[in-house]
C-alpha cells in the first residue's frame, strides 16, 4: 500500500508571497495519476492539478505542479485571500485512491 | 457542468445501516465512475469505492467487507450502504464522478458533502 506524505503540516504565508508545498510517496508513482486539490472551509476539495502537472479546468495559472517518481511539489505563486485553505494531494493506483494527510496554507 | 447533491439521515445507531443517496444532473451518467468519499478529523479523506453505470463496483480493502454500492440509471442516482457503523464511521460523506474517458484518476466533480453521525 503506497502511503502519502505531506509536508509541511502548516505553511504561514502573507497574500502576494509563493506557497511550495511537497508531497511524498511511500514508492514510485507514475506520475499521469497523482493529483492535487484545494479545500476551503466548508467546501468539498476542488481538482487542481491532475497528472502531476496538467492544470485542470478553471484552475488558475498561478497553480503548478511538478514532480516524479515519488517527489511532488505544487506551487502558488502569490498567494490571493481564496488560496488559503488545506491542499491534497491524491494518488491513483492498482485499483486504489489514496489521499495524503493535507498541507495548512494560512495567513501569517 | 455535472452537480451532485447527497441526500439521507444525518443520524445512525451504532451497528446500524448508513444509507445515502447522491443524485446526478448536468451529465450522462455512463460517462463517469461514481465514488463515495468521506473526510473526518481522525482520517482525513478517505475513498469508500465507486459504482460504473453498468453496476461494476470496486471498493476500498479496508471497506470492502462493510459496503454496498449500487446505481439506478433510470433515476441518474447512486447510493452507499455502509453496515455495521460505528463511531468512527462519522464523518462528511461525500460524492463525486471521475470521468471514464482520457482516465487521470481524479475526482472531477464533488457534491456539497452530509455530515452523518453515529450515535444511539
Amino acid at each position: 500500500e503506497i502511503v502519502l506524505t505531506q509536508s509541511p503540516g502548516t505553511l504561514s504565508l502573507s497574500p502576494g508571497e509563493t506557497a511550495t508545498l511537497s508531497c511524498r510517496a511511500s514508492e514510485s508513482l507514475p506520475s499521469n495519476y497523482l493529483a492535487w486539490y484545494r479545500q476551503k472551509p466548508g467546501h468539498p476539495p476542488r481538482l487542481l492539478i491532475f497528472g502531476a502537472s496538467a492544470r485542470a479546468t478553471g484552475s488558475p495559472d498561478r497553480f503548478s505542479g511538478d514532480g516524479s517518481g515519488t517527489d511532488f511539489t505544487l506551487t502558488i505563486s502569490g498567494l490571493e485571500p481564496e488560496d488559503f485553505a488545506v491542499y491534497y494531494c491524491q494518488y491513483y493506483g492498482s485499483s486504489v485512491f489514496t489521499f495524503g494527510p493535507g498541507t495548512t496554507v494560512d495567513i501569517k | 457542468q455535472v452537480q451532485l447533491q447527497e441526500s439521507g439521515p444525518g443520524l445512525v445507531k451504532p451497528s446500524e445501516i448508513l444509507s445515502l443517496t447522491c443524485t446526478v444532473s448536468g451529465a450522462s451518467i455512463r460517462s463517469y465512475y461514481w465514488s463515495w468519499i468521506r473526510q473526518s478529523p481522525g482520517k482525513g479523506l478517505e475513498w469508500i469505492g465507486y459504482v460504473d453505470y453498468t453496476g461494476t463496483t470496486n471498493y476500498n480493502p479496508s471497506l470492502e467487507s462493510r459496503v454496498t454500492i449500487s446505481i439506478d440509471t433510470s433515476k441518474n442516482q447512486f447510493s452507499l450502504n455502509l453496515r455495521s457503523v460505528g463511531a468512527t464511521d462519522t464523518a462528511i460523506y461525500y460524492c463525486a464522478s471521475s470521468y471514464r474517458n482520457n482516465w487521470h484518476g481524479t475526482f472531477d466533480f464533488w457534491g456539497q458533502g452530509t455530515l452523518v453521525a453515529v450515535s444511539s
